[in-house]
């Protein structure tokens, strides 16, 4: 389950448009997902997570979409601003463990 | 409030040297993880610790890597000897509560070993 960043897929977004990044999970068992950005040269930053019992939460600008039963994730951004510009990627949680698997991430290019 | 802090955050020696990874987690985290990230692999776990307690050292990729946890609030990876494909961005993240909890990374260190 790592993620391969060789060739990230990206999103190329105006600014001021909303973001849609899509993340397919592999784990059934998976009940805890995270999404994260990463900035060139920094660690991934936690953006927002769901729990399974849930199919969608917000935060500021950002909500997350969980399908469990087609597997998948998703990440809204709001009005996109170039600060933005990051890699983004989701990380699975499968029940009863501390290990997370990550997915491919997907690079956002805002467009000025 | 501080995050989890990493020093050194860019390291460059020659193959052979010994390598020393610093991390200072978020203060009250009780759990606390060492990945490594490169291009080709992504994000792999090396090691995790809870309260300061070696949980699960299966990602370590050999004997050079060694890891330790003397308190809650300071965690060491070591390298030694080093080799060239040891050079990757080295992470540490911290974490409180359970596995629905989720982990905080630090900036990292970029080490290359030529």
């Amino acid at each position: 389950g790592e993620s391969v960043g060789l060739h990230l897929p990206t999103l190329s977004v105006q600014e001021g448009d909303n973001s849609i990044i899509n993340c397919a999970y592999s784990n059934s068992a998976s009940d805890y997902f995270i999404w994260y950005k990463q900035e060139s040269g920094k660690g991934p930053q936690f953006i927002i997570d769901i729990r399974s019992n849930m199919d969608k939460r917000q935060g500021q600008r950002v909500t997350v979409l969980l399908n469990k039963t087609v597997k998948h994730l998703s990440l809204q951004i709001a009005a996109t601003q170039p600060g933005d510009s990051a890699v983004y990627f989701c990380a699975e949680n499968p029940d009863g463990t501390y290990k997370y698997i990550f997915g491919t991430g997907t690079r956002l290019k805002v467009l000025a | 409030d501080a995050g989890v802090i990493q020093s050194p955050r860019h390291e460059v020696t020659e193959m052979g040297q010994e390598v020393t990874l610093r991390c200072k987690p978020i203060s009250g985290h009780n759990s606390l993880f060492w990945y490594r990230q490169t291009m080709m692999r992504g994000l792999e776990l090396l090691i995790y610790f809870n309260n300061n307690v070696p949980i699960d050292d299966s990602g370590m990729p050999e004997d050079r890597f060694s890891a330790k946890m003397p308190n809650a609030s300071f965690s060491t990876l070591k390298i030694q000897p080093s080799e060239p494909r040891d050079s990757a961005v080295y992470f540490c993240a911290s974490r409180t509560g359970g596995n629905d909890q989720p982990q905080h990374f630090g900036d990292g260190t970029r080490l290359s070993i030529l």
